[in-house]
């Protein structure tokens, strides 16, 4: 079974501009997940999505920052403009959903983003 | 707010060592708790896992139990090997709602030969 896919790996950029991640979940998976980890600290949930609707974005901060599920499987991660401090992984994560305690999710290899 | 508080790191053991990773939450409700480990180059995975009170978790020799009077999920293994050199993270998720998972800091755990 595939795993949660990410790309790019790796984006450098700097402040001000703007750039995208991508994320594929596992193929029947209705819940996505963003979670920003900046060096030294555990991940942070930025948006979670139950098939192609916003569950929860109460900690994304939304000046800067935009996500869309299309179609309930991929989605995207944009940052417009970028700060210093967006410098993080960003991880993609996905689980059945359901509302099942312990839902077990299961995270991409992220996209570490360094904004000069 | 929910939150998960770990051992600060670094730890540094020699193999066959014991461990223990100390673990405190606070939570509303009744939350269910994980252990993930990132090795060196990967992504997060999950070891293990309790979704409610007194209940052990194990995988690959690691242990931890869901303590709810002292509300503790400590990460325990008998005899460590340079393998599990890694990232540990502690999460607890909530039982209802949207299940977002809430992080501790991470300990890194380095195993010498």
């Amino acid at each position: 079974e595939a795993g949660v896919a990410q790309s790019p790996r790796y984006k450098i950029i700097e402040k001000r501009q703007s750039v995208a991640f991508w994320c594929n979940p596992i193929s029947g998976h209705a819940t996505l997940y963003w979670y920003q980890q900046i060096l030294g600290q555990g991940p942070k949930l930025l948006i979670q999505f139950q098939n192609n609707g916003v569950v929860d974005d109460s900690q994304l901060p939304k000046d800067r920052f935009s996500a869309e599920r299309l179609k309930g499987v991929d989605s995207t991660l944009k940052i417009q403009p970028a700060k210093l401090e967006d410098s993080a992984v960003y991880l993609c994560a996905s689980s059945l959903g359901g509302g099942r305690a312990g839902n077990e999710q299961f995270f991409g290899p992220g996209t570490r983003l360094t904004v000069l | 707010g929910d939150s998960v508080t770990q051992m600060e790191g670094p730890v540094t053991l020699s193999e066959e060592a014991f461990l223990t990773i100390n673990c405190t939450y606070t939570a509303t409700g009744y939350p269910s708790l994980f252990w993930y480990v990132q090795y060196p180059g990967e992504g997060l995975q999950l070891l293990l896992k309790a979704t409610k009170a007194d209940d052990k978790g194990s995988n690959k020799g690691f242990e931890a139990t869901y303590r709810k009077e002292t509300t503790s999920f400590h990460l325990e293994k008998g005899s460590v090997q340079v393998s599990d050199s890694a990232v540990y993270f502690c999460a607890l998720s909530t039982s209802e709602g949207a299940q977002k998972l809430v992080f501790g800091q991470g300990t890194r755990l380095t195993i010498n030969p």
